[in-house]
């Protein structure tokens, strides 16, 4: 069964600043699918980033970007000049393909809450 | 267009009653997961509905148990209620063979 780690239960950053959030991950699977989930006091989980195992290109999505290491089974999460409104839960999260293309549960995270100072 | 819709918002129920949770999903959306979320804890995958029919299940007990219309919206059903199924329980949408799923903002269910 896929775990994933989130070890770090809450982070600070001064606004402006940056931010890196780790999360390691553990699977026999060689190719899957990585995400960080964002969860503002709202409750909707937002999708902020994804990665899949076969590309070797860090995906990037404006301020947010990630450092994936296959081999380490590393995906670590850099938020650049943070923002006020980036204060939330985060999750880190992992879904296996399936054979039959069909979409897969996500297991995530325990996640970790990050704060933003003005 | 509407994203994923929950209801109830909020819901306090005793223990021993039996609760319905509704969603609906994503417009264009086939493909229904339910996931419970307890404080300070990630989500976990209770089960997924595809076509009607159940397709995967998470370790959750019988308790549990759920329904797909044919319009895709679900249903999440939980009887005997216990102390411990207090959580937020969330909805996801996504399309089937997409990798994209997107939540509701849950339903906060208390039990007492």
């Amino acid at each position: 069964a896929q775990t994933v780690t989130q070890s770090q239960p809450e982070m600070s950053v001064q606004e402006a600043e940056t931010v890196t959030l780790s999360c390691t991950y553990d699977t026999s699977e060689s190719d899957y699918y990585l995400f960080w989930y964002k969860q503002p006091p709202s409750r909707q989980m937002i999708l902020v980033i994804r990665q899949e195992a076969y590309k070797q290109q860090n995906a990037t999505e404006n301020r947010f970007s990630v450092n994936f290491q296959k081999a380490a089974k590393s995906f670590s999460l850099k938020i650049s000049d943070s923002q006020l409104g980036d204060a939330a839960m985060y999750f880190c999260a992992y879904r296996s393909p399936d054979s039959t293309g069909a979409n897969s549960k996500l297991t995530f995270g325990k996640g970790i809450t990050l704060s933003v100072r003005p | 267009d509407a994203g994923v819709t929950q209801s109830p918002t909020h819901l306090i129920k005793t223990r021993g009653q039996q609760v319905t949770l509704r969603c609906s999903p994503k417009s264009g959306h086939d493909t229904v997961s339910w996931y419970q979320q307890a404080l300070g804890q990630g989500p976990q995958f209770i089960f997924q509905y595809y076509e009607e029919e159940e397709r995967q299940r998470g370790n959750f007990p019988d308790r549990f148990s759920g329904h797909q219309f044919p319009n895709y919206s679900s249903e999440l059903n939980v009887n005997a209620l216990l102390l411990g199924d207090s959580a937020l329980y969330l909805c996801a949408s996504s399309l089937d063979r997409s990798t994209e799923a997107f939540f509701g903002q849950g339903t906060r269910l208390t039990v007492v």
